[in-house]
C-alpha cells in the first residue's frame, strides 16, 4: 500500500484533457514540494513536473501540476497516443524521513 | 551531457550481497544529491535511499523496508555512486535505478537505464 494514493487508471480520447490525482497527508504532500513523472514502457521514468507546478526544459505545456492543501494534481491537455503511459508523482515525507511515490496511474489515450 | 550508467545486477540467492555502481559523468557530482529508486516486475516506483553531498551534510536517509541491510556510499573522485545490498530477499528483486535532481525539493530529472536484480533460490 503507497503512501500517496493515485488512481490505477484513467482513460480519455485523443485531444482530450485527463487530470491525475495524487492525495497524501500533511507530513508529505501537504509540507513539500511534489513531482510527477512519465514511465514509457520498457523506460526509465521521465522527470514532467517538479515543485509543484514546474516544468522542466523540453516539457511541453500541455502538462501541468498543480497542489492544494494534501493533494496534487497532473494535468495532461491535447491528448496523444504517445502520452499512453505510467505516471507517478512523489514527495518527501517528514514524518517517515523518507521518499515516497504514488502507486502509479496507466494513462490509455483511447 | 549528463548519463548515468548502472552496473553490478544479476542473481543472487536469499541471504546473500551484492554491490550496484553508477558511473555518473556530465554534471558535478560532488555537488549532486544521488538516490536509488527501484521498480519491482509490474508494479510502481519505490525510493530506496540516497546519499546527499557534502555541502548537504553528506548524510544518508534509507527506506524502512531496506535499513539496515543496504548501505549507500560514493566516491566523489571516481563520480561513482554505490549500493551495497545484503541479507537480500526475494522482495528486493526489481530493477534498481541510479537517480539525481534537486535535493531539498525532491524531484529527479536524471536516471539511469536501470539494473536488474533477481533474488531467488
Amino acid at each position: 500500500q503507497s503512501v500517496l494514493t493515485q488512481p490505477p487508471s484513467v482513460s480519455a480520447a485523443p485531444g482530450q484533457k485527463v487530470t491525475i490525482s495524487c492525495s497524501g497527508s500533511s507530513s508529505n504532500i501537504g509540507n513539500n514540494y511534489v513531482s510527477w513523472y512519465q514511465q514509457l514502457p520498457g523506460t526509465a521514468p521521465k522527470l514532467l513536473i517538479c515543485e509543484n507546478n514546474k516544468r522542466p526544459s523540453g516539457i511541453p505545456d500541455r502538462f501541468s501540476g498543480s497542489k492544494s492543501g494534501t493533494s496534487a494534481t497532473l494535468g495532461i491537455t491535447g491528448l496523444q497516443t504517445g502520452d499512453e503511459a505510467d505516471y507517478y508523482c512523489g514527495t518527501w515525507d517528514s514524518s517517515l524521513s523518507a521518499g515516497v511515490f504514488g502507486g502509479g496511474t496507466k494513462l490509455t489515450v483511447l | 551531457e549528463v548519463q548515468l550508467v548502472e552496473s553490478g545486477g544479476g542473481l543472487v540467492k536469499p541471504g546473500g550481497s551484492l554491490r550496484l555502481s553508477c558511473a555518473a559523468s556530465g554534471f558535478t557530482f560532488s555537488n549532486a544529491w544521488m538516490s536509488w529508486v527501484r521498480q519491482a516486475p509490474g508494479k510502481g516506483l519505490e525510493w530506496v535511499g540516497r546519499f546527499k553531498s557534502k555541502t548537504g551534510g553528506g548524510t544518508t536517509d534509507y527506506a524502512a523496508p531496506v535499513k539496515g541491510r543496504f548501505t549507500i556510499s560514493r566516491d566523489d573522485s571516481k563520480n561513482t555512486l554505490y549500493l551495497q545490498m545484503n541479507s537480500l530477499k526475494t522482495e528486493d528483486t526489481a530493477v534498481y535505478y541510479c537517480t539525481t535532481g534537486s535535493g531539498s525539493s525532491f524531484f529527479f530529472d536524471y536516471w539511469g537505464q536501470g539494473t536488474l536484480v533477481t533474488v531467488s533460490s
